[in-house]
């Protein structure tokens, strides 16, 4: 069954600590995964996109990481900030026509 | 929100009511999807459109409808709402479907139905 779990559900830090947030998958066949950051209120943004020969990539403060082998993925926040508080939900795509949707890790960042 | 409206932005109804929700977008992306999001859950797809007048269903597609007959719009309809159906309903777009490319899905900024 094509799945994609997130940990952990919810997390709370100090600002200006870092975090990293988890993302496991069995979707197959595997086309891209990708990271998104979701606002109270508002309809999620991407931050990242990562295809299969892809490990890591960057997006200012926000690093992603994709190992394809053990079908895992995590984000790292640097650094972070109040305006980092949000939702960020890991997405699969499979390369026969699906969209797998994490259920999301929220983040608060407290002062 | 990269171009995309949805209307209204906040809907209470009454179960046995049909309720149209639209999504406008002026990107003239080829695909718009509709997804709903509840607690617990992820973002789960309910339809989408890869061209005028061409849509499939997703994985929670029962009790819903849908209609694109203009590239910027895409309807979603429940025919006879449902107390279940109370959720937050997003719009999203992309040019491509995703499958092998790495195009963007850009998401609308959400409507909020509560059916009572």
């Amino acid at each position: 069954k094509n799945q994609v779990e997130q940990s952990p559900q919810s997390l709370i830090i100090l600002e200006g600590k870092n975090c990293t947030l988890q993302c496991n998958y069995t979707v197959s066949p595997f086309s891209n995964l990708r990271w998104y950051k979701q606002d109270t209120g508002r309809g999620p943004v991407s931050l990242t996109i990562m295809t299969f020969s892809e490990n890591t990539k960057s997006n200012g403060r926000y690093t992603a990481t994709l190992d394809a082998d053990t079908k895992q993925s995590s984000l790292h926040i640097t650094a972070s900030q109040l305006s980092d508080s949000a939702s960020y939900i890991c997405v699969v795509y499979s390369s026969a026509s699906k969209i797998i949707f994490g259920s999301g890790t929220r983040l608060s960042i407290r002062p | 929100d990269a171009g995309i409206t949805q209307s209204p932005r906040h809907k209470v109804t009454e179960t046995g009511t049909p309720v149209t929700l639209r999504c406008h977008q002026t990107e003239n992306h080829r695909y718009m999807y509709w997804y709903r999001q509840d607690p617990g859950h992820g973002l789960r797809l309910i339809h989408y459109s890869y061209g005028v007048k061409d849509t499939d269903k997703g994985e929670v597609s029962d009790g819903y409808s849908v209609s694109r007959s203009k590239t910027e719009d895409f309807l979603l309809t429940l025919e006879s709402a449902t107390s279940s159906q109370t959720s937050v309903y997003f719009c999203a777009i992309s040019e491509s479907s995703g499958r092998f490319s790495t195009d963007t899905q850009y998401f609308g900024p959400g409507t909020r139905l509560t059916v009572l």
